[in-house]
């Protein structure tokens, strides 16, 4: 079974420059999640989804950063403008559900941003 | 909100002997306390985990143990191997789904 896939892995924009990234969660996996990794530190939650619906964004930064999650499957998260200190590795996590093991999390390899 | 700390933040042991990486929680109503190995280059990979209903766990070379009374939970790792080698967290999670992470402990084993 395929595991969470992210793209791009890597990606080097120049500031104020839009990006997104694209997340795949395990199949049939109810609950998506985007974190944000700063180097040597733990990975901090942006946004959660059950199936469609945003049910945790209260840390997304929501002037510069949006996410959606059309039809409860894949997921796109984007910056615009992006800022020196949005450079970060973005990992992409995804669950069965509460309602199957319960809050088990499987995360994709991520995806580095460098801001220049 | 929930909030993680972990310790040590860096850890060296030679090949064979043991490692342990401690966290507190500070959430009384957490209820599930996974354990995450990350390598270079990777996303973190669940190497076991322990529910609030549960004082220990083991899984061949790794260990958990949890303490809801001091709110703190451990990872016992025997036997390393240079292999085991990465950085480390915790994370305790709360009924609603809400994961929070400790920084990390990066593990060095010796040959």
């Amino acid at each position: 079974e395929a595991g969470v896939v992210q793209s791009p892995r890597y990606k080097i924009i120049e500031k104020k420059q839009p990006v997104a990234f694209w997340c795949n969660p395990i199949s049939g996996h109810n609950t998506l999640y985007w974190y944000l990794q700063n180097l040597g530190q733990g990975p901090e939650l942006l946004i959660r989804y059950e199936n469609e619906e945003a049910v945790d964004d209260s840390q997304l930064p929501k002037d510069r950063f949006s996410a959606e999650r059309l039809k409860g499957v894949d997921s796109t998260l984007k910056i615009q403008p992006a800022e020196l200190g949005d450079s970060a590795v973005y990992l992409c996590a995804s669950s069965p559900g509460p309602a199957v093991a319960k809050n088990i999390q499987y995360f994709g390899a991520g995806t580095r941003l460098s801001v220049l | 909100g929930e909030n993680v700390e972990q310790h040590p933040s860096t850890l060296s042991v030679q090949e064979g002997d043991s490692a342990v990486i401690k966290c507190t929680y500070s959430d009384s109503a957490s209820n599930y306390f996974p354990w995450y190995k990350q390598e270079l280059g990777k996303g973190p990979q669940l190497i076991i985990d322990i529910r609030s209903n549960v004082g220990e766990k083991k899984d061949q070379r790794i260990a958990v143990t949890l303490n809801k009374t001091a709110k703190h939970f451990s990872l016992h790792i025997t036997e390393t191997q240079p292999e085991d080698s990465a950085v480390y967290f915790c994370a305790a999670s709360l009924p609603s789904n809400d994961m929070r992470f400790g920084a990390g402990t990066r593990l060095t084993v010796k040959p």
